[in-house]
């Protein structure tokens, strides 16, 4: 099976500008959850989606929005790009319901704000 | 509150070493998931294991083993006979309620040197 893939890998903006990040899961899996994870704060939750809908949402600001397509990609958008939002994001994938299974993270995307 | 710590921030051994990793966690829910990542200079986060709240058993998968404790609310990562492709960040993380979020540790970085 091929892992989750993550587009771009990196990635550079200006303040103010917006980005968005794209994720395509493990075949089969239908959650898709997205993390940053920065020198600063480390590893946080930003939001996760099963079946197109978000079920769970981090502490980050509406800048931050997400939203998972009929084939479970998900993209992520940052809108109004802040210096603070340079950071490794994160995606992962797992089956979604049922047990807790574990997540199976992608590459990341490296956004670098200047 | 869910939380958790990993007070050791960077490791440093010699090849061949016996290590072991922190991981102290804290929730008041009763069924719980807890987790361990290792993150390689290359930045994608490989699982390396799953452990539930009702399952106290060790672990022991090759030169890993995981000692789970719940009255001292700790799940510590033992490598034996440390091996230079064994550096890298090693995270712990929590699953606790709510759909597919972790709540990760800060990470310990650890150092194997010829």
């Amino acid at each position: 099976k091929a892992g989750v893939t993550q587009t771009p890998r990196y990635l550079i903006k200006t303040r103010g500008q917006q980005v968005t990040l794209s994720c395509s899961p493990i075949s089969g899996h239908r959650s898709v959850s997205w993390y940053q994870q920065t020198p600063g704060q480390g590893l946080q939750f930003l939001f996760e989606y099963f079946s197109e809908t978000q079920r769970n949402k981090g502490n980050f600001p509406g800048r931050f929005s997400g939203r998972q397509f009929s084939n479970s990609r998900s993209e992520m958008n940052v809108s109004t790009l802040e210096l603070g939002d340079s950071a490794l994001y994160l995606c992962a994938s797992s089956p979604g319901q049922g047990e807790v299974y574990e997540q199976y993270f992608g590459p990341g995307t490296r956004l670098t704000v200047t | 509150a869910q939380k958790v710590t990993q007070a050791q921030t960077e490791i440093s051994v010699v090849e061949k070493e016996d290590v072991t990793l922190d991981c102290v966690y804290e929730t008041r829910d009763t069924t719980y998931y807890l987790f361990w990542y290792k993150q390689p200079p290359s930045g994608e986060l490989v699982f390396l294991i799953r452990r539930n709240s009702f399952d106290e058993q060790n672990e022991i998968s090759g030169r890993y083993s995981w000692n789970f404790q719940k009255s001292t609310s700790s799940f510590n990562f033992t490598i034996t006979a440390s091996q230079v492709v064994d550096s890298a960040v090693y995270f712990c993380a929590l699953f606790s309620g709510g759909y597919n979020k972790l709540i990760f540790g800060a990470g310990t970085r650890l150092a194997v040197h010829p």
